[in-house]
């Protein structure tokens, strides 16, 4: 079935470091992919999105990018600052049914100053 | 324009209490789900509501009963609340332009 892996947290990392969070995916045909942030106390938002092969996702400086042939979708962040520590959750929704949401596990993602 | 909302926020119920937990949205969206956040495992889905009237099982539907009541609003009842179902609970939704799923805040539940 599909499914979501995202490497396990938390990481850590001094301000300005450079973020890569490892996402990859299990599924039929071709999904949706999206990275979900989760603040503290708070609900999940929408950080960006890709709906097909080679698209990019992009938003507040995070960016991913949908690779078919290796089924990743790997969230990258060339200088982190404290204000983006939270849990960070990939996902995909189906093509043949936008009801399913498939989340990974989540990565909490520590910046210290 | 406040999106998805969620009462209460916090509730601590007894083993063998029942609740409902409120759910509203007001972006005009077809669709709504019921969520549940436990440590290490993301998100799992409890039931889904593809369109008023409708009302579909997820991945973890036992234990749980929703309803429709109207567009807007999608709530989740816990009859006989157990320890196992202490858990953070989140409502989204979705329009028929995309997949994408909006969040509330949540609501997080403690059964003791």
């Amino acid at each position: 079935g599909d499914s979501v892996t995202q490497m396990e947290g938390p990481v850590t990392l001094s301000e300005e470091a450079f973020l890569t969070i490892n996402c990859t995916y299990t599924a039929t045909g071709y999904p949706s992919l999206f990275w979900y942030v989760q603040y503290p106390g708070e609900g999940l938002q929408l950080l960006l999105k890709a709906t097909k092969a080679d698209d990019k996702g992009s938003n507040k400086g995070f960016e991913a990018t949908y690779r078919k042939e290796t089924t990743s979708f790997h969230l990258e962040k060339g200088s982190v600052q404290v204000s983006d520590s939270a849990v960070y959750f990939c996902a995909l929704s189906p093509l043949y049914n936008f009801n399913k949401f498939y989340f990974g596990s989540g990565t909490k993602l520590n910046v210290k100053p | 324009n406040a999106g998805v909302t969620q009462t209460p926020k916090f509730q601590v119920l007894k083993t063998g209490q029942s609740m409902t937990l409120q759910c509203a949205q007001d972006m005009n969206h077809n669709s709504m789900y019921w969520y549940r956040q436990d440590p290490g495992m993301g998100l799992r889905l409890i039931y889904y509501s593809a369109s008023e009237g409708t009302t579909d099982k997820g991945e973890v539907p036992n234990g749980y009963n929703v309803s429709r009541l109207n567009k807007r609003e999608f709530s989740l009842r816990l009859e006989s609340a157990a320890p196992s179902q202490t858990s953070v609970y989140f409502c989204a939704s979705r329009g028929t332009e995309g997949n994408t799923q909006y969040f509330g805040p949540g609501t997080r539940l403690t059964v003791l």
